[in-house]
């Protein structure tokens, strides 16, 4: 039973570079989203998607982008790295109900220089 | 601003006794109160949940306390053995906001033996 799987675990980037974080569940979730987890300051939601296709803002969007093509599958883009992106990344998936738990991935350790 | 404020940053408890982990929200439609617990490298695991229409939860060792009117909740680990170190974190969600959850800054709890 897999849960939640995210690829890359660690990852470092020069400045500008481009890079996709990738995220797949195989619990039939409809809905899935994407964290940045940065000390003191908890999870904060970058983006999420609440069904196929569709994808809305979270808390800390900007310099982020996201596509969810397949129900399983949730994509974190940046196109260009900073600095400020240097933050551990988390994907989650869970049913459509409040109250419901959200399944977390393994994370994603990125280092920007 | 922060959403849910989580306090303290961090707390060493001996072997045996009772952590105690507060947090407090400002968004009266949230109704849905989960803490997570995160082990070093891991992903955040829901530990446990309350809504509103109670004040209190209890699994096992783990206690969860809601005061509605006050919009705090805590959590009260008791008996705290040396496997409870890890990070807790609360968090928030509101049924009109499809479960996204706002979370607590985290606290990271040292259980010495």
């Amino acid at each position: 039973n897999a849960g939640v799987t995210q690829t890359p675990k660690f990852r470092v980037l020069k400045t500008g570079q481009s890079m996709t974080l990738l995220c797949a569940q195989d619990m039939n979730h409809e809905y899935m989203y994407w964290y940045r987890q940065d000390p003191g300051m908890g999870l904060r939601l970058i983006h999420y998607s609440v069904g196929e296709g569709t994808t809305a803002k979270g808390e800390v969007p900007d310099g982020y982008n996201v596509s969810r093509l397949k129900k399983q599958n949730f994509l974190l883009g940046l196109e260009s790295a900073a600095p400020s992106q240097t933050s551990v990344y988390f994907c989650a998936s869970s049913y459509s109900l409040v109250g419901t738990e959200a399944f977390f991935g393994q994370g994603t350790r990125l280092t920007v220089v | 601003q922060q959403q849910v404020k989580q306090s303290p940053q961090s707390l060493i408890v001996q072997k045996g006794g009772i952590s105690i982990i507060n947090c407090a929200y400002e968004n009266t439609a949230f109704d849905y109160f989960p803490w997570y617990q995160q082990f070093p490298g891991k992903g955040p695991a829901l530990l446990i949940a309350i809504r509103p229409d109670v004040s209190e939860k209890k699994e096992g060792r783990f206690t969860i306390s809601f005061n509605k009117s006050a919009k705090q909740f805590s959590l009260h680990i008791m008996d705290s053995q040396p496997g409870d170190s890890a990070t807790y974190f609360c968090a928030a969600a509101a049924v009109t906001a499809g479960n996204k959850l706002t979370f607590g800054g985290g606290t990271r709890v040292l259980v010495k033996p």
